[in-house]
């Protein structure tokens, strides 16, 4: 079945510094969505890219979709504390089972 | 407009048991879904429905069921609960489906002893 990996599986990094995720399917993906989860929290929507090779930016956030549609990532330049939390890429399932397959998350801890 | 809502927060049951989570999408969503969460992990995805039709299922057994009502308020139904069935239920509403933004609602936490 369809996998949804992503690297690191932790990073610690201090405030003002840059953090990158990356997400890859085992398949094709129609659409790439990326969520957070702050600790003790629900996952929020954050975006979602459809085209090949897509680049959209939300202020500090820079999310790619890869040109095979098979990869994304998520960079976030100079990372305050509110940045805390895990982050998780999520691709359709077209398959026999129509789901949402989340990636295996990304957690982000910012320390002074 | 209210976001999802999901009932009740937190749950402990024993082993055997049978529970039921409620979860209400928001206003103009037709699609439900249920996920969950174990610590530590991404959410799984068990069902997801839309217009009162079971649209999609995940990998889990048959003591998991689910159903959509007419208000498209969704319940999911766990029979003979097991020690691993304890995980963060999410419920996530959307328009249509999982080619849609996903909106989850702040989850059942729940404890099998």
């Amino acid at each position: 079945g369809q996998q949804v990996m992503q690297i690191p599986q932790y990073q610690h990094v201090q405030e003002g510094e840059d953090f990158t995720t990356y997400c890859n399917s085992s398949t094709t993906l129609s659409n790439i969505q990326w969520y957070k989860q702050r600790p003790g929290g629900h996952p929020v929507f954050l975006i979602q890219l459809v085209k090949s090779g897509e680049v959209k930016k939300q202020k500090r956030l820079t999310f790619q979709f890869g040109e095979a549609k098979k990869n994304s990532s998520l960079h976030i330049t100079a990372t305050q504390t509110t940045d805390v939390g895990t982050y998780f890429c999520a691709g359709p399932n077209t398959g026999t089972a129509s789901k949402l397959t989340f990636g295996t998350g990304t957690r982000l801890q910012v320390t002074l | 407009d209210a976001g999802v809502t999901q009932s009740p927060t937190h749950l402990i049951k024993t082993r055997g048991q049978h529970v039921t989570l409620r979860c209400s999408p928001i206003s103009g969503h037709k699609s439900v879904s249920w996920y969950q969460q174990v610590l530590g992990q991404g959410p799984q995805f068990i069902f997801q429905y839309y217009e009162k039709e079971e649209r999609g299922r995940g990998n889990f057994p048959d003591r998991f069921s689910a159903r959509q009502f007419p208000n498209y308020s969704s319940e999911l139904n766990v029979n003979a609960l097991l020690l691993g069935d304890s995980a963060l239920y999410l419920c996530a509403s959307s328009l249509q489906g999982w080619l849609d933004t996903q909106y989850f609602g702040p989850g059942t936490r729940l404890t099998v002893l």
